[in-house]
């Protein structure tokens, strides 16, 4: 099935510092990409739709200047936490969707972000 | 506002039984409906896709329906094992593709 990659896996920063966080497809071309957000035994939140080569749509109650999101090709989508703070730690998950219309969504294996 | 509930939230079970997990919805407009896996700390990893044309899908010991009207979808699994220990999420989708998820159904498979 479709692949889609996420990168890096974990990571930790110092508080105050931006971190990005890619999403890339593997084997197809992603004209829409989404990013979520997941705490500790909860759910996963939509924060953002980004499309290819236009602004992403961010969620009602997502600071779009604290998490900017690029989508500069059809295989790439990139997330970046911008002055990282404690409380945005999370568990940040992509997927993709391809050419095909509003069909099977693929998930990135997630990126683990702590903030010291 | 779309709301998806799953129950339980938690579920524990013997080898060899069957798992049976359901998720409800409030909105029945929904474009379709994806059940899926997710390990701890790892992303996750779609099992069914259900057009909301259909009314079942299955894959292997899976077998998902869906009943649009009444706002409901279970996943069937069948002669659980172990490996099958995880937390299972259902999602809707709307005709812009957006998902909605439920919190998940933990399920643990004894030995």
């Amino acid at each position: 099935g479709a692949v889609v990659s996420q990168h890096p896996s974990w990571v930790i920063c110092k508080s105050g510092t931006s971190v990005k966080i890619e999403c890339r497809s593997l084997d197809f071309q992603a004209t829409t990409m989404f990013w979520y957000r997941q705490f500790p035994k909860q759910s996963l939140m939509l924060m953002a739709t980004s499309n290819e080569g236009s602004k992403a749509t961010y969620e009602q109650g997502v600071e779009k200047d604290k998490f900017l999101i690029n989508h500069a090709s059809l295989t790439l989508s990139t997330l970046t936490v911008t002055s990282a703070h404690p409380e945005d730690s999370s568990f940040y998950i992509c997927s993709a969707r391809g050419l095909a219309p509003l069909g099977e969504l693929f998930f990135g294996e997630g990126s683990r972000l702590t903030v010291l | 506002k779309q709301e998806v509930t799953q129950i339980p939230a938690a579920l524990s079970v013997p080898e060899g039984e069957n798992l049976v997990l359901n998720c409800s919805f409030t909105d029945s407009a929904i474009y379709n409906l994806q059940w899926f896996r997710q390990d701890p700390g790892k992303g996750l990893t779609s099992l069914l896709l259900i057009q909301s044309s259909q009314r079942e899908q299955t894959s292997g010991r899976l077998n998902a329906s869906l009943d649009k009207s009444s706002g409901r979808s279970t996943l069937y699994i069948a002669a659980s094992q172990p490996g099958d220990s995880a937390t299972y999420l259902c999602a809707v989708a709307d005709s812009w593709g957006k998902l909605q998820f439920g919190a998940g159904t933990q399920v643990v498979v004894t030995p």
